[in-house]
């Protein structure tokens, strides 16, 4: 058990609906990041935040935004679904080392597996 | 920008057999290296990882070395098990970023 909780483990819903996905972090970690998994795309990295706000981003499409509360967990909303969004979506969570700086290990969620019909 | 390459599986081995998989990056700057598992039906795990050139990350048997001359960091193990069955990532992130960059993936199949 990796300590970060996804809810929920599965979804499906129809084409142009709207879906939220829910992470909590591991206890004290205060960076919570987005995967999203398929099978022709691999893991690709969406966005990141840390304490609140908004830290990196990466092939997040501008249908999909996420945020994180303060206290610390985070929502993925994914809007006006698409056949090609169906995939599972994994959170993670990372701390500080007591240096510091970070050294790049994350802690994986079990996954939300999205499916769009 | 930064990217990984994995060998592609499925990797189909038998039990006590010897495993490598390779994994090579590009990046810019001086990358720590990571290999992750995901078991069937679960999230990954951190298995291994190292953080600069020449290091050897090792766990639960299996080992990967940092070779920064050939940019690669294959994964080895001397005698898998039908319990290693999974799907194996190689990852980086560049040093001041917690951003992890993946491999595709390659999966590991093992019989009995």
């Amino acid at each position: 058990d990796s300590g970060v909780t996804q809810t929920p483990k599965h979804l499906i819903t129809a084409t142009g609906q709207r879906v939220t996905l829910r992470c909590s972090p591991r206890s004290g970690d205060l960076s919570v990041y987005w995967y999203q998994q398929s099978l022709d795309q691999g893991l690709q990295f969406l966005i990141q935040y840390y304490n609140g706000e908004e830290r990196a981003k990466g092939n997040i499409l501008e249908r999909f935004s996420a945020q994180q509360f303060p206290d610390l967990h985070s929502e993925l909303n994914l809007s006006s679904l698409e056949l090609g969004d169906s995939a599972l979506y994994f959170c993670a969570s990372s701390r500080r080392n007591t240096s510091g700086s970070r050294t790049g290990e994350l802690f994986f969620g079990e996954g939300s597996r999205l499916t769009v019909l | 920008g930064n990217s990984v390459t994995q060998m592609e599986g499925p990797v189909t081995l038998s039990e006590e057999a010897f495993l490598t998989i390779n994994c090579t990056y590009t990046a810019t700057g001086y990358p720590s290296l990571f290999w992750y598992v995901q078991y069937p039906g679960e999230g990954l795990q951190l298995l291994l990882k190292a953080t600069k050139a020449d290091d050897k990350g090792s766990n639960k048997g299996f080992e990967a070395t940092y070779r920064k001359e050939t940019t690669s960091f294959h994964l080895e193990k001397g005698s898998v098990q039908v319990s290693d069955s999974a799907v194996y990532f190689c990852a980086l992130s560049v040093k001041g970023y917690s951003t992890l960059t993946f491999g595709k993936g390659t999966m590991l199949l093992v019989s009995p």
